[in-house]
């Protein structure tokens, strides 16, 4: 059965780059139908996708984000990663790896990890 | 635009049916895929595509699209039904996702 556990600082300086792992198991993320989500939620608030990447490396980023954000995998070791640079605290949020079905006809995010909540203060 | 609009809160009667809507642009287009979440849970997909539920969601949960917008039916809401769901689907890049803002479902 296939999981997904984040990983990482909990609490992060402002102007500082939040760092975020997502550890695979149970199935590779060499897989061609997958690409591997993130996507956080600010305490009270609604869903936000961040992006995506496939195994090849190609990235999707949300356009407001973009700047800020660098999503990379490591096949070796089954793992995708987050960096957000330049935080604040309206980055302050439960962080959220999924993974992402993705074919002409559907997307949709079947596999969440639990989540990890990442404060931004000093 | 890429946005997806959903209304803040819906609330329903044990055992009646509720519908919850998501409009956007993409919807002409792209379909829409939909998540429950409950208090400090990680989201869980709950219908994909115009109609499509993945294992382990039960029956009386549908969906369908019409334009643009997007509806997820509850037949016969339960007490655990009560949740946020959210709609997402692509936006006009078509590589990209976009969530709408989420519905509160209350079961009175």
């Amino acid at each position: 059965q296939l999981q997904l556990q984040e990983s990482g600082p909990r609490l992060v300086k402002p102007s500082a780059t939040l760092s975020l792992t997502c550890s695979v198991s149970g199935a590779s993320i060499r897989s061609n139908t997958y690409y591997w989500g993130w996507i956080r939620q600010p305490p009270g608030k609604g869903l936000e996708w961040i992006g995506n990447i496939y195994h090849s490396g190609s990235t999707n980023y949300k356009p407001s984000l973009k700047s800020r954000v660098t999503i990379s995998v490591d096949t070796s070791k089954n793992q995708f990663s987050l960096k957000l640079s330049s935080v604040t605290a309206a980055d302050t949020a439960v962080y959220y790896c999924a993974k992402e079905y993705k074919d002409s006809f559907y997307y949709y995010m079947d596999v969440w990890g639990k989540g990890t909540t990442v404060t931004v203060s000093s | 635009s890429s946005e997806l609009t959903q209304d803040p809160a819906v609330s329903v009667a044990l055992g009646q049916t509720v519908r919850i809507t998501c409009q956007g642009d993409t919807l002409r287009t792209y379909y829409a895929s939909w998540y429950q979440q409950k208090p400090g849970q990680a989201p869980v997909v709950v219908m994909y595509g115009e109609d499509n539920r993945p294992s382990g969601i039960p029956d009386r949960f549908s969906g369908s699209s019409s334009g643009n917008t997007a509806s997820l039916t509850i037949a016969g809401a339960q007490a655990e039904d009560e949740a946020d769901y959210y709609c997402n689907s692509r936006d006009s890049s078509g590589n990209r996702l976009v969530f709408g803002g989420g519905t509160k479902l209350t079961v009175l």
